[in-house]
């Protein structure tokens, strides 16, 4: 199956700086990587995601690469703000065609955006 | 509805009871997932419906757990003779189509505590 890992666990930066999490996977077929949000006590919420087709998707202050070949992909958030502060998650769904349809989930970044 | 609704958030059980959770989907959407998320820990993979039919187990760790989802809507993750390892959040998704390169839009969750 999918194995998925994340770096860092934790990660502090200053307002209005950068941060980037980054992700690697095992099954080399696999095509769509989203990442997920999650405060403290709420849900995990979908903030943007890939598909293998593109290297890179944009939204906003939030940008999402892919390398293929490496099998990674990273998130980055720009100019960074407190409301940024939270879990972030990355997965993986299982290898297109098979009968599995779950994500497989990093173990997590706890961003903490400094004022 | 406009998302994914879970019953009851929080529930307290002794050990030993029988508990189910409740997984209300956003109307329309075909498959619907069960996860389990550990403190710290990123979201694990329990069991997968698509519509009615429960597709892949794979995830439950014991017999003690059981899902169903007898519409293909409302979904019910029914622990039995539950156990203090059993206490985690548990989380249901749901997504529109039964692909794995799909989003997974995800309910608050159940926090489960057994005494």
């Amino acid at each position: 199956g999918e194995n998925v890992e994340q770096h860092p666990s934790t990660l502090s930066v200053q307002e209005g700086d950068s941060a980037v999490i980054k992700c690697t996977y095992s099954d080399s077929a696999s095509n769509y990587f989203p990442w997920y949000k999650q405060e403290l006590g709420k849900r995990p919420q979908l903030i943007i995601d890939i598909r293998s087709n593109v290297g890179e998707k944009k939204d906003q202050r939030i940008a999402v690469t892919l390398n293929k070949t490496a099998k990674h992909f990273s998130l980055h958030i720009t100019e960074t703000q407190p409301e940024d502060s939270a879990v972030y998650f990355c997965a993986a769904p299982p290898e297109p065609g098979g009968s599995a349809r779950q994500l497989t989930f990093g173990s997590g970044t706890q961003l903490t955006v400094l004022p | 509805g406009a998302g994914v609704s879970q019953s009851p958030r929080y529930k307290v059980a002794k050990r030993g009871q029988d508990v189910a959770l409740r997984c209300d989907p956003i109307s329309g959407h075909v498959s619907l997932f069960w996860y389990q998320q550990a403190l710290g820990q990123g979201p694990e993979f329990l069991t997968y419906f698509q519509n009615e039919a429960q597709l892949d187990k794979s995830g439950l760790p014991s017999d003690r757990f059981f899902a169903e989802r007898p519409e293909g809507s409302v979904s019910t993750l029914k622990i039995q003779r539950t156990q203090q390892e059993d206490s985690a959040v548990y989380l249901c998704a749901s997504s529109l189509v039964g692909l794995s390169n799909q989003p997974q839009h995800f309910g608050d969750g159940t926090r489960l505590s057994i005494l």
